[in-house]
């Protein structure tokens, strides 16, 4: 399987500032037809998750312009813009390349 | 567009549990249906999916035998279901529908939809 990586593991951030995620996969998430197949989801406190980046940089419908996923191969980052006290919870990146899909750790957003 | 899924359950050790994900406001049938695990306080886990139109199963292998996942298209409802439950089985499930895409293989990405979970317990 393929292993995906993500720190930090805690983010403490104040409002109005920017937070970053890292996610890093054990393999290429390139595919030969220009697609990364890495998606970002959150799952706020008490929530299901959901999708807010696919494809490596495409925002999910309805998901603030405030989140931009970017990277290529096997580095890819979640930037989180002008954080708000809303954007708490649980971030996950998961490959979607190889059956099984797998997710990284998480990421506990939090704020000061 | 929703997935809405069978409530709690609390079940002893050895047990059967069938749960299930009801589709709405879409084509139920032309998209795959997916479950994913997160046993308490923990990630997410990628349980397998279907795709409703022919029921075409694909399992991770961590759950390869353990689980089945079933569909009634009739009623545009998927399953999950365990013949013998163990106390590791204690987690919430839930369902996702799921794009995919083929390139060479089946690869799945993007669950665009959530059901709101079922917690399921198992305690003797």
């Amino acid at each position: 399987d393929i292993v995906m990586t993500q720190s930090p593991v805690s983010l403490p951030v104040t409002p109005g500032e920017s937070a970053s995620i890292s996610c890093t996969s054990s393999q290429s998430l390139l595919h030969s037809n220009g697609n990364n197949y890495l998606d970002w989801y959150v799952q706020k406190p008490g929530q299901s998750p959901q999708v807010l980046i696919y494809l490596g940089s495409k925002r999910a419908s309805g998901v603030p312009d405030r989140f931009r996923g970017s990277g290529s191969g096997t580095d890819f980052t979640l930037k989180i813009s002008r954080v708000e006290a809303e954007d708490v919870g649980d971030y996950y990146c998961m490959q979607g390349l190889q059956t099984p899909p797998t997710f990284g750790q998480g990421t506990k957003v939090e704020i000061k | 567009v929703q997935l809405v899924q069978s409530g709690a359950e609390v079940k002893k050790p050895g047990e059967s549990l069938k749960i299930s994900c009801k589709g709405s406001g879409y084509n139920f049938p032309i998209f795959w249906i997916g479950w994913v695990r997160q046993m308490p306080g923990k990630g997410l886990e990628w349980v397998g999916i279907i795709y409703p139109s022919d029921s075409d199963t694909r399992y991770s292998p961590s759950f390869q035998g353990r689980v089945t996942i079933s569909v009634d298209i009739s009623i545009s409802t998927a399953y999950l279901q365990w013949s013998s439950l163990t106390a590791s089985d204690t987690a919430t499930y839930y369902c996702v529908r799921h794009y995919i895409v083929w390139l060479g293989i089946l690869t799945p990405y993007n669950m665009d939809v959530w059901g709101q979970g079922t917690t399921v317990t198992v305690s003797s």
